[in-house]
């Protein structure tokens, strides 16, 4: 079974800090992982996946097969940066399931 | 561009009552999902469809049906709500196009069972 896991209900900062949010998972195949970003009267919406190896807004993920953990990174927090953030894995081979972590609320205090 | 759209925003319902919550979608995606969100819980998968007239169930679908008549629309049916049954729904469309998938979300359904 598919599962992620978001140890940080609750994540505080100040401006220019660096942050990070854990992700782990459990998957016996192949997962597709991603972040996804809900900021406040706001859609979810797609901030990164693991296949593009890309950087937005100052984010980024790698994927620690190892480890089986997705963290997200910025060395720099903003304060527009405060928002829910989850964790995503799509199982492949045909399933399409889509499953999510808990979500982490991240503040970056001025 | 309308994306995903739910219908409605905002409802009350009595225990036992039923209704039927309506996501639709414009970008022909394959992949439709139903999720609830509750405080400390994240995001829950409901059911989700994989393409027209199939369906399958996710991590929470007692006291849940959906249906997938057609491609851009995918309904979620609650027989005889309960309370705990109270919550924010939200869909979601995905498609798969060749690399990855991003999915879509709608604006959320507020549902509050009394």
């Amino acid at each position: 079974a598919q599962r992620v896991t978001q140890p940080e209900k609750l994540l505080s900062v100040f401006k220019g800090a660096p942050v990070e949010l854990k992700c782990n998972y459990s998957y016996s195949g192949s997962p597709e992982l991603f972040w996804y970003v809900q900021y406040s009267r706001q859609r979810l919406q797609l901030l990164l996946r693991h296949i593009s190896r890309e950087s937005i807004k100052g984010f980024t993920a790698d994927l620690n097969k190892g480890e089986t953990s997705f963290h997200l990174k910025k060395p720099f927090a903003q304060e527009e940066d405060s928002a829910m953030y989850y964790c995503a894995l799509r199982a492949g081979g045909g399933s399409e399931k889509l499953v999510f972590g808990k979500g982490t609320k991240l503040t970056v205090n001025p | 561009n309308a994306g995903v759209t739910q219908t409605p925003k905002f409802r009350v319902l009595k225990t036992g009552q039923s209704m039927t919550l309506l996501c639709a979608q414009d970008m022909n995606h394959e992949y439709m999902y139903w999720y609830r969100q509750d405080p400390g819980m994240g995001l829950r998968l409901i059911h989700y469809s994989v393409g027209e007239g199939t369906t399958a169930k996710g991590e929470v679908p007692d006291g849940y049906n959906v249906s997938r008549l057609k491609k851009q629309n995918f309904l979620l049916g609650l027989e005889s709500a309960a309370p705990s049954q109270t919550s924010v729904y939200f869909c979601a469309s995905s498609t798969h196009n060749g690399l990855s998938t991003e999915a879509f979300f709608g604006q959320g359904t507020r549902l509050t069972v009394v």
